[in-house]
């Protein structure tokens, strides 16, 4: 069984910039999750994808933006950066039976810690 | 808004017991908790759900006080594996997808 992996694990970045992220989902998971983590803070809930569809949205502007593919796997893409970006990013598989039945266990990637100059 | 959790840091020797805290000001569905070691990824402990339901590791025990909006983690003959940071997720009726951490309460086991 293979875990969640993301890519890349280290980034920097220009204020201003655009960046994607990657987020490849436990084998048999449909759902996707992804958070922001502050450092000393807990995560922070961006956005879930269930099916290739978003499936809630936390406190985060426009510029924030995703994808599932048909595989599950995801990206994260942030246009416009700015410097308050800098954090580690997190993506969370889980399976769910529907889009709207849970709460699921998420398993955790290693994330990708961006920074942004 | 985010569940508040304390202690936010405790210090134990090994062999010795910790509760951790978790509470909200806002009716919640689930509880979700972690735990994650500096520089890893966090690894699931155990949901509890509104009506008694648990899923979680078997080693693990925690308590889910619906009408108090609060949850416990009770950590038992604690472990030099059991150091890193517990993170509480709170989930409110109709959103039960969208987990809100706290701050986290960071374990430092001794030998």
């Amino acid at each position: 069984e293979t875990g969640v992996t993301q890519s890349p694990t280290h980034l920097i970045k220009t204020r201003g910039q655009q960046v994607t992220l990657r987020c490849s989902s436990q084998s048999g998971h449909n759902t996707v999750s992804w958070y922001q983590q502050a450092l000393g803070q807990g995560p922070q809930f961006i956005f879930q994808y269930y099916r290739e569809e978003e499936n809630g949205r936390g406190n985060f502007p426009p510029r924030f933006s995703g994808l599932q593919f048909p595989n599950y796997s995801s990206e994260l893409n942030v246009n416009a950066l700015e410097l308050d970006d800098s954090a580690l990013y997190l993506c969370a598989s889980s399976l769910a039976l529907t889009r709207d039945r849970g709460p699921y266990e998420q398993y955790f990637g290693p994330g990708t810690r961006l920074t942004v100059t | 808004q985010q569940p508040v959790q304390s202690p936010q840091a405790v210090i134990l020797r090994e062999g010795e017991d910790a509760v951790i805290n978790c509470s909200s000001s806002k009716a919640l569905y689930s509880v979700h908790w972690y735990r994650q070691k500096h520089g890893e990824a966090p690894v699931f402990l155990m949901i509890l759900l509104k009506g008694g339901e648990q899923k979680g590791h078997e080693k693990i025990s925690a308590s889910f006080n619906e009408k108090k909006q609060q949850s416990s983690l009770y950590l038992t003959a604690s472990q030099l594996s059991y150091s890193g940071t517990y993170f509480c997720g709170t989930a409110p009726p109709g959103s039960a997808r969208q987990l809100t951490f706290g701050s986290g309460t960071q374990l430092t086991v001794l030998p």
